[in-house]
């Protein structure tokens, strides 16, 4: 199994600072790796495919990055409403799927 | 858009089974373009995948929850089901539902999701 490790666990950000959030694969997943927000009470929500693609509606402040086994969610000016947690997950050895275990993004 | 919403007992014994059905508007399950998938989330821990089915009825696993699991797919009311057996307090997790685009022979990310439904194991 492929494990998805997310770093840090917790990040302490003011709005309107760059954000960068990690996620490291146990092995290669090529570039199939895609990254989700969470807020309170709510469903996961896709911001970004194959690494470094936005899903639709996504804003362009968010990005990603890398391949193989480093990969990085950046968000470039933070706005009150990114204030949650986020997750990665991978599915390159299909049909098996991983989740990271999540950072939270909170207020500093 | 496509919305998928998820319906069933909030509240299962012990021993018994779970038993959700997730509705889909917008679109089709029958669609050959999309997998179809239960994901659950324990309160306040992380998100662990139950499982997928195609519109034909092929469906896959997450081998740690194998021998309880079954998916199901009605296309005629365009609901996919969820039945997990032997419940007990590890269980109580929301429970979603979700869509994964084909590409190609695989699946690699779910679009949209479904609100979820929190499902409690108790007696």
């Amino acid at each position: 199994e492929i494990v998805l490790t997310q770093s840090p666990a917790t990040l302490s950000l003011s709005p309107g600072e760059r954000a960068t959030l990690s996620c490291r694969a146990s092995q290669s997943v090529s570039s199939y790796l895609a990254w989700y927000q969470q807020k309170p009470g709510q469903a996961p929500r896709l911001l970004i495919y194959d690494a470094s693609n936005r899903a639709t509606g996504i804003p362009a402040r968010f990005s990603g990055s890398g391949s193989g086994t480093d990969f990085t969610l950046t968000i470039s000016s933070l706005e009150p409403e990114d204030f949650a947690v986020y997750y990665c997950q991978q599915r390159s050895n299909w049909p098996a799927i991983t989740f990271g275990q999540g950072t939270r993004l909170e207020i500093k | 858009q496509v919305q998928l919403q998820e319906s069933g007992p909030g509240l299962v014994k012990p021993s018994e089974t779970l038993s959700l059905t997730c509705t889909v508007s917008g679109g089709s399950v029958s669609s050959g373009s999309y997998y179809w998938s239960w994901i659950r989330q324990p309160p306040g821990k992380g998100l662990e995948w139950i499982g997928y089915i195609y519109y034909s009825g092929s469906t896959n696993y997450n081998p740690s929850l194998k021998s309880r699991v079954t998916i199901s797919v009605d296309t005629s009311k365009n609901q996919f089901s969820l039945k997990l057996s032997s419940v007990t307090a590890a269980d109580t997790a929301v429970y979603y539902c979700a869509r994964e685009p084909l590409m190609g022979a695989t699946t690699r990310w779910f679009d949209p999701w479904g609100q979820g439904t929190l499902v409690t194991v108790s007696s």
